[in-house]
């Protein structure tokens, strides 16, 4: 059963323009959200994330927002550059008594075309 | 300069052989992370431990064991048993008590 959920494989983009990637969760337990960016034959890199008390998070080009009650999540980047392309992977952690285990989406493929 | 060294990049082996994957961290983590990424899969938990000398079965840990000796070191190792290897390995770490991973640039295996 998958926790967290990246509906949309890939996203392709107009450079300049907003992308964003979203992400659905099922378990109510997690209060801790991030969102890693990853290069093909390179480790995941950390971008951005939220905790469950606040619904908007944002730094320079990239803002995360949390809809608690809808169990979802989404990254936006404005604007979209040609470097952004890449695989963005949504996690999910139950950070407050829980196990330091992350739950990672399957990712979604950002191109993003200059 | 702390990190997540994971050693070598790439590795080819015959089937049916065992290998090894080297995970070191500098970063005096408690918890490290073994993870397989496999094309449209997404990052799948393969074993984790959160302290020396423990470590728990993540969500695929047939055919694969580890060992946790040191607090630096979380080695993986692919055995014969593991009936698709070929595949991008992914090591992480995290404090105790903060959130997030720091990853490894990974190590892609193929077996051939």
């Amino acid at each position: 059963d998958q926790q967290v959920k990246q509906n949309s494989p890939s996203l392709s983009v107009q450079e300049g323009r907003i992308s964003i990637l979203n992400c659905d969760y099922t378990n109510s337990m997690f209060d801790y959200f991030l969102w890693y960016k990853k290069y093909p034959a390179e480790g995941p890199t950390f971008l951005i994330s939220i905790s469950s008390i606040k619904d908007k998070n944002e730094d320079g080009r990239f803002t995360v927002f949390l809809n608690k009650s809808a169990k979802h999540l989404s990254l936006h980047i404005v604007p979209s550059q040609p470097g952004d392309s890449a695989v963005y992977f949504c996690a999910a952690e139950r950070a407050q008594g829980g196990s330091e285990k992350l739950v990672f989406g399957k990712g979604t493929k950002l191109t993003v075309n200059p | 300069d702390g990190g997540i060294t994971q050693s070598p990049k790439y590795l080819f082996r015959k089937e049916g052989q065992n290998v090894t994957l080297s995970c070191e961290q500098n970063l005096n983590h408690d918890a490290m992370y073994w993870y397989r990424q496999d094309p449209g899969q997404g990052l799948r938990l393969i074993y984790y431990s959160q302290i020396v000398n423990d470590f728990q079965k993540g969500d695929i840990a047939e055919g694969y064991s580890v060992s946790r000796e040191k607090k630096e070191s979380f080695p993986l190792t692919v055995t014969s048993a593991q009936k698709n290897p070929t595949a991008f390995y992914l090591c992480a770490s995290t404090a105790r008590l903060s959130y997030g991973y720091t990853f490894g640039s990974g190590t892609r295996l193929t077996v051939v």
